[in-house]
């Protein structure tokens, strides 16, 4: 069974930074591209970042581009999003997908983590 | 970046019957377009992909159609589990892989 827990979120204040984790398991990590996507309250889905199986290409959404870094260790099945100079704005939602391939594009992503809030705030 | 308009904003059924939600694209996004279901306090469920493909799962009463820019998501017999929020989002070849803002499927 494919499992995505996230973990990481909380309350910080807007210039501050937070590390994303989110640990996989039952499917072979290495082998599909990774995926995070962010909801602020009461509003859609946004696109945040992607990652290769290999980590070798990584995409960003141009509000988070510079800001945030994607990355994974393949040797302990977990994806990260490093997340500095937060803002306001980035309060979300912060959900992990696993993707349907090995690429960042054409995939869409078929597991989906519990989601974990952040909150920047003074 | 790929404009994702859905519509309608709202849609208001009743069980039983037939749903039909629509997503287009500003620009040809070919058959790369997701559907997603998203149920309150919880996380999106992958639908479709490749426009028409029914993911793991998904029962034979959700089915997605076109190509190119236009797209439709129906549920052909609505269940009581069915109201939900649904996006589409585009995977075509460049980032980023943006969604529609979503259509809301409430019970009459």
């Amino acid at each position: 069974e494919v499992q995505l827990v996230e973990s990481g979120g909380g309350l910080v204040q807007p210039g501050g930074s937070l590390r994303l984790s989110c640990a996989a398991s039952g499917f072979t990590f290495t082998n599909y591209a990774m995926t995070w996507v962010r909801q602020a309250p009461g509003k859609g889905l946004e696109w945040v970042s992607a990652i290769s199986g290999g980590g070798g290409s990584t995409y960003y959404a141009d509000s988070v581009k510079g800001r945030f870094t994607i990355s994974r260790d393949n040797s302990k099945n977990t994806l990260y999003l490093q997340m500095n100079s937060l803002r306001a704005e980035d309060t979300a939602v912060y959900y992990c997908a696993k993707d349907r391939g090995i690429a960042v594009a054409f995939v869409a992503s078929d597991y989906w983590g519990q989601g974990t809030l952040v909150t920047v705030s003074s | 970046e790929i404009v994702l308009t859905q519509s309608p904003a709202t849609l208001s059924l009743s069980p039983g019957e037939r749903a039909t939600l629509s997503c287009r694209a500003s620009q040809s996004v070919s058959s790369y377009l997701a559907w997603y279901q998203q149920k309150p306090g919880q996380a999106p469920r992958l639908l479709i992909y490749d426009a028409s493909n029914r993911a793991t799962g998904i029962p034979a009463r959700f089915s997605g159609s076109g190509s190119g820019t236009d797209f439709t998501l129906t549920i052909s017999s609505l269940e009581p589990e069915d109201f939900a929020v649904y996006y589409c989002q585009q995977h075509s070849n460049w980032p980023p892989y943006t969604f529609g803002q979503g259509t809301k499927l409430e019970i009459k």
